[in-house]
């Protein structure tokens, strides 16, 4: 089971930014917080990923509270193209046996005009 | 730059039949490599991951299997389809060495039917 809690669904003006929640109350110490998107009928694209402070890439900004256990991604102009299902997903930072990405439901993000 | 290649993009399949999809890396070497399955309105699940040439790891006991035989190529088969083999399959890679950001491909759509 996902280790994440996400609203199944959010709506957000175009230009306006998107900040979407997700809680993991049950994260453990040496967990990373990943966010991954998914456009209709693609595969799943990495977006950005944190320990405990904030993170700030081209596509987004990663908000991690002091407990670690709730984080917001924020998409800050959000555009048409950002409508996609997106993963809140708590892993250990490396790959091979302990890479398992658990993806649960997610947040529909639907950008409109 | 790295890129993920799989194929075929769509596929229909009677029950029964034989399967085989693959998935190349190009421009890393030595990564991790995943098979995750997609059914419809689901989630992904994580079917197979291979730290290296010939080392496979099952998540789920199944109809499928997977093998590498070369670094950078990755094959997903089965000898008989079931229905319920029928979804969204992804291959991802990941590096080595302590970072869990996993690059999806384009996807196969199978339908058995």
């Amino acid at each position: 089971d996902a280790k994440t809690t996400q609203p199944p669904s959010m709506d957000c003006a175009e230009g306006r930014a998107a900040n979407l929640p997700c809680n993991h109350s049950t994260i453990s110490g040496n967990e990373y917080v990943y966010w991954y998107r998914q456009i209709h009928s693609q595969g799943p694209q990495y977006i950005i990923h944190g320990l405990k402070n904030n993170e700030t890439n081209e596509m987004a900004s990663l908000i991690i509270t002091e407990d670690r256990k709730s984080s917001t991604l924020i998409l800050p102009h959000a555009t048409l193209r950002d409508t996609a299902v997106y993963y809140c997903i708590v892993n250990l930072d490396y790959g091979g046996s302990q890479g398992n990405l658990i993806f649960g439901k997610g947040t529909k993000l639907s950008v409109k005009p | 730059s790295q890129t993920i290649h799989q194929w075929p993009a769509t596929l229909v399949q009677p029950v029964g039949s034989p399967l085989s999809l693959e998935c190349t890396v190009e421009g890393t070497s030595n990564p991790n490599l995943y098979w995750y399955r997609q059914a419809a309105g689901r989630g992904l699940q994580l079917l197979f991951y291979s730290v290296g040439i010939g080392q496979i790891s099952s998540e789920v006991p199944q109809n499928l299997s997977a093998s590498r035989p070369q670094d950078r190529q990755f094959i997903l088969s089965s000898k008989k389809l079931l229905l319920s083999d029928s979804g969204f399959y992804l291959c991802a890679w990941s590096e080595k060495g302590g970072r869990n950001e996993q690059y999806f491909g384009p996807g196969t759509r199978l339908t058995v039917t």
